[in-house]
């Protein structure tokens, strides 16, 4: 079934740093999502990316969907002790259920 | 109101037990979801229900039955489960089951397996 590899699996910054996670398939998404789960939490949605080369940004969040549309990637820029969490990407290929990716996790030492 | 809302938050079941999870959401949303999730790893689909029909049933062991009594209304009745069914349970919803809709999860209840 479809499957999405997402890197890193932990990432470790100090804050004011930048953070950016991958998210890579075999296969031509339809459209990725972008969840955050804070430790102790549920997932939030943040972003859905459709278009091929699509770049959209939140505040100090920029996420992109690559041209092939088979990745994407989430940035943020100098990052803050509340940006700590887990983020997900979720694909969607054809009509088959959404997939998570599996995470990675950030932590920021201030 | 955007909160899907789940009851209990903790549960914790001896094997021989049964139990429900409940899930309610007021979005007006069509689709809802059951996932499981272990520690440290992705939420992983259970159950999808759309317009209050079983759609999907990701192979669930059958102690895991899901019943959808009305569109705000999600249940997971629980049976003879096994100390690694101990995990994070989620509920979603959706405006619909089409796979561009975002999805709104619950907090989850927290189930530990004696």
């Amino acid at each position: 079934g479809q499957q999405v590899m997402q890197i890193p699996q932990y990432q470790h910054v100090q804050e004011g740093e930048d953070f950016t996670t991958y998210c890579n398939s075999s296969t031509t998404l339809s459209n990725i999502q972008w969840y955050k789960q804070r430790p102790g939490g549920h997932p939030v949605f943040l972003i859905q990316l459709v278009k091929s080369g699509e770049v959209k940004k939140q505040k100090r969040l920029t996420f992109q969907f690559g041209e092939a549309k088979k990745n994407s990637s989430l940035h943020i820029t100098a990052t803050q002790t509340t940006d700590v969490g887990t983020y997900f990407c979720a694909a969607l290929s054809g009509n088959t259920p959404l997939v998570f990716g599996k995470g990675t996790r950030l932590s920021v030492i201030a | 109101d955007t909160e899907v809302t789940q009851t209990p938050k903790h549960l914790v079941m001896g094997m021989t037990n049964k139990k429900s999870l409940k899930c309610e959401q007021h979005m007006g949303h069509r689709a809802m979801y059951w996932y499981k999730q272990k520690a440290k790893k992705p939420p992983e689909l259970m159950f999808v229900y759309s317009y209050e029909k079983l759609s999907i049933n990701e192979s669930v062991p059958s102690r895991f039955s899901p019943e959808c009594p009305n569109s705000s209304l999600l249940n997971l009745h629980l049976h003879a489960l096994q100390p690694e069914d101990s995990a994070l349970y989620l509920c979603a919803s959706s405006r619909y089951s089409a796979t561009n809709e975002k999805l709104f999860f619950g907090s989850g209840t927290q189930l530990s397996v004696l």
